[in-house]
This record gives structure tokens, sequence and C-alpha cells, in this order.
């Protein structure tokens, strides 16, 4: 079945550093991918996505690019702010669009 | 426009007794979807609507859970009888019909069972 891997976290960086997470997936057919993004106390929030291959989202000074290649949607930003502490999951969608398949989440730690 | 509104946000309960959680998903929205997030298993999908109807209940984990969907307005997911390890945050989320993968989250019911 399909699957997502994530980096496993916590990911503590100084403000302004540069931030990559990495996804890898593994699905049949031609699946979206997603990230989404808890911030404590909250549920998810859709933070970027791409529907196809080579395509690039971006959302926020985040962003990911579908490479079919390698099957991986790596999250980057290039100077994260404490603001960004969260918990960041990768996720695909099934071809028919109806189902979310999750990664375990990457906690993200910002200090000042 | 409201978000999706979970209720209880907390709710501690013992062993034994039956736990109701509700949900109202955003109007106009034709998906809904219950999660259950826990350290051990991440986020996991139970079960999920698609105008009302139960569509895929194969994460539902067995019998002592149900859920429901009276009207394109609320849901709501119960467990009887509860045990420790229904332990979670089970979230609600819903979604428009064309933006598959969009999902809108509610704020998570955090159940605690003694």
């Amino acid at each position: 079945g399909d699957s997502v891997t994530q980096m496993e976290g916590p990911v503590t960086l100084s403000e302004e550093a540069f931030l990559t997470i990495n996804c890898t997936y593994t699905a049949t057919g031609y699946p979206s991918l997603f990230w989404y993004v808890q911030y404590p106390g909250e549920g998810l929030q859709l933070l970027l996505k791409a529907t196809k291959a080579d395509d690039k989202g971006s959302n926020k000074g985040f962003e990911a690019t579908y490479r079919k290649e390698t099957t991986s949607f790596h999250l980057e930003k290039g100077s994260v702010q404490v603001s960004d502490s969260a918990v960041y999951f990768c996720a695909l969608s099934d071809d028919a669009g109806n189902m979310l398949t999750f990664g375990g989440g990457t906690r993200l730690m910002v200090k000042p | 426009d409201a978000g999706v509104i979970q209720s209880p946000r907390h709710e501690v309960t013992e062993m034994g007794q039956e736990v109701t959680l509700r949900c109202k998903p955003i109007s106009g929205h034709d998906y809904l979807f219950w999660y259950r997030q826990t350290m051990m298993r991440g986020l996991e999908l139970l079960i999920y609507f698609n105008n009302n109807v139960p569509i895929d209940d194969s994460g539902m984990p067995e019998d002592r859970f149900s859920a429901k969907m009276p009207n394109a307005s609320f849901s709501t997911l119960k467990i009887q009888p509860s045990e420790p390890r229904d332990s979670a945050v089970y979230f609600c989320a819903s979604r428009l019909a064309d933006l598959t993968g969009e999902l809108f989250f509610g704020e998570g019911s955090r159940l605690t069972v003694l």
C-alpha cells in the first residue's frame, strides 16, 4: 500500500538557519503530495501541495518539489523563524484523492 | 466562516465508560474524516464519509468504535466501552469534493481513559 517516510525529529535550528525536512513516498499511480503543519494544541493545517511531477509547492517561505524520479518531496525554507516551531507532516493522496496517507511527522524547534 | 468545530476539547473518563466525540464540519464540505493521533502510531484514519454516507471504515480499530453522520452538519464518534489504550487526540476534518487532499482540521478532542 501507499506509505510516506519522513526524517525523524526533533530538528533543532537557530533562527535564520536553512531548513530541510526529508520526505519520501511509495505509491502506485500518480498521487498528489502535501505538507501539513501542526502548531502546539492545534489541528493540522495545509502548508503547500504539488499535484504532478516537477511541480513546486510554496507558501510562507516554505517550498517543496515533487520529484518522481526519487519519489521525494523534501520541505525547505531558507531562513527559519521561532514561529516556525511546529510538527510538519508529509502526506500523499490516493489516485481518487479521497484518502490521505500521512508520514510520522517531524518536530521542528527553532531557537532565538 | 467558522472552521471545523469539535467537542469536547478534553475528556477524562474511566475505563468501561461510553465516550461520544462530536464534530461540525465546515458548511458545504462534502467529505468528513475522523483521525486518531498518538505518539506511538502517529495519525491514523479511522473512517470517512461522503455526503453523509460512510465510505471506508477499515481504520476503525474494533467494534467498540462506531461513527455516524446523521446530516451534513454533524458527526459523532462513539467508543463503548472505552479502554486506556483508546487515549489519544481525535481529529475531525472536512473538505470539498473538488479539492482533493486539502483537509481542514478541527482542534481535536483529547481523550484520556483511566
